[in-house]
Formats: structure tokens, sequence, C-alpha cells
């Protein structure tokens, strides 16, 4: 099973918004509710901040927000602050199964 | 709130097992599945497998020849073995728990610990 398509590293300002996608197979992203996020920071475990989509666990900020088109899950930062500079991972169930296959990671850059 | 800590040597030789203990606190070893993840330096998060204390398991297939994942419910702790390392099993290992396992959502994990595989 290949890893989800992100893009390698994307930046915006501080206030701005920015998107992350997610693309992946009719097998796995498009299949699947089963869509998560993570935030990385350097040296840090990962952090969920994003499941099934679009729901956030308790205590994730709410400029955090996901969606899913097709084989393409998206997620999205609005308000961008300096500690949202990390690593974001997505990851998906593979449909019909528990095997769990990652995205490549994203560099978030705030400049 | 679930807690975890990873434990086990940082150095390992080629061809070796390599083996982790991951000790669970805050919550009950029976309440939850166990996974473990790795990280290459530099590289993404790799899926290696799953345990419940039923029994019921799941393994990334490129590693499932290799992966044995344990529940030991009397000491609150699960493990990870992985036989006949290369300098590619060289990673940060990660235990984790499904914060809801039906949606593969990780909400609990460990702060990590780094194996290298060397001569």
């Amino acid at each position: 099973q290949s890893a989800l398509t992100q893009p390698a590293s994307v930046s915006g300002s501080p206030g701005q918004s920015i998107t992350i996608s997610c693309a992946g197979t009719s097998s796995d992203v498009g299949g699947s509710n089963s869509v998560s996020w993570y935030q990385q920071h350097p040296d840090k475990a990962p952090k969920l901040i994003i499941y099934e989509v679009l729901s956030r666990p308790s205590g994730v900020s709410n400029r955090f927000s996901g969606s899913k088109s097709g084989n393409t899950a998206s997620l999205t930062i609005s308000g961008l602050q300096a500690e949202d500079e990390a690593d974001y991972y997505c990851s998906s169930y593979v449909s019909g199964t528990t095997y769990v296959v990652f995205g490549g990671g994203t560099k978030m850059t705030v400049l | 709130q679930v807690q975890l800590q990873e434990s086990g040597p940082g150095l390992v030789k080629p061809s070796e097992t390599l083996s982790l203990t991951c000790v669970v606190s805050g919550g009950s070893i029976r309440s939850y599945y166990w996974t473990w993840i790795r990280q290459p330096p530099g590289k993404a998060l790799e899926w290696i497998g799953y345990m419940h204390y039923t029994g019921n398991t799941n393994f990334n297939p490129s590693l499932k020849s290799r992966v044995t994942i344990s529940v030991d419910t009397s000491k609150s702790r699960f493990s990870l073995e992985l036989s006949s390392v290369t300098a590619a099993d060289t990673a940060v290992y990660y235990c984790a728990a499904y914060f809801d396992f039906w949606n593969g959502s990780l909400g609990y994990w460990g702060q990590g610990t780094l194996v290298t595989v060397s001569a």
C-alpha cells in the first residue's frame, strides 16, 4: 500500500490561512471516513488534531479544520500563528481493513 | 489521561532482534488497541501494527514477517519485537493507542525512543 501524497512544504504569514492536501485513492481516503491529521513539532511526538475527516479532539484549536472531496482530504489552518509551524501528517485506514497508511508529511512554515 | 513511556536499547546490531516495551499509565491495558509506529530520521511516519489484549492483531504487510507485538495485562505494558534488523530499521519508535480504534485516530503517544541499528 503506497503512502498518501502530501506537498513537501507550505508556508504562510501570520494571520493568513493555509490548506494542506492529502491525496489518496478510492481504496483509502476516498473509501473511508477514517482520515486523521497529526501535528508534529521538532523532536516531539505527533499530536492528533483532526479525526474522522473533520472532527477535533477536545482542546484542539478551532483554527484547525478538515474536509474531504473524493480521494483527497485537506487540512486548513486559519489565523496562522508562529506556534503552528510544524510538520503535518495525514493518515487513513485502507478501506475495509484496519491497516493504517500515512502521508509523506508536510513542513508548514510561518513566514 | 492515558500516558505511555517507551524503553529499550538504543543500539542494536544488524541481524539481531530489536525489543521495546511501552508502559501504560492512566488507563486500563484492556480498554485500548495498542500500536507501534516508527519514523526514520528526517522521514515520514510508518505504522507497524497493533494488538488488543484479546489477541486481535494486524501488521503492516511490509514488516509482518519480522514483527511480534505482545500485551502483558499483569504489568500494564506492551512490547514490540522486530527481528533480523538492518540499518533501514533505524528510527524513532513510538508506542501509541487509538483514541477510537474504529476510526483509526491515534490519540495517545509516547515520547518516542531512537533505535539505531549499527555494528
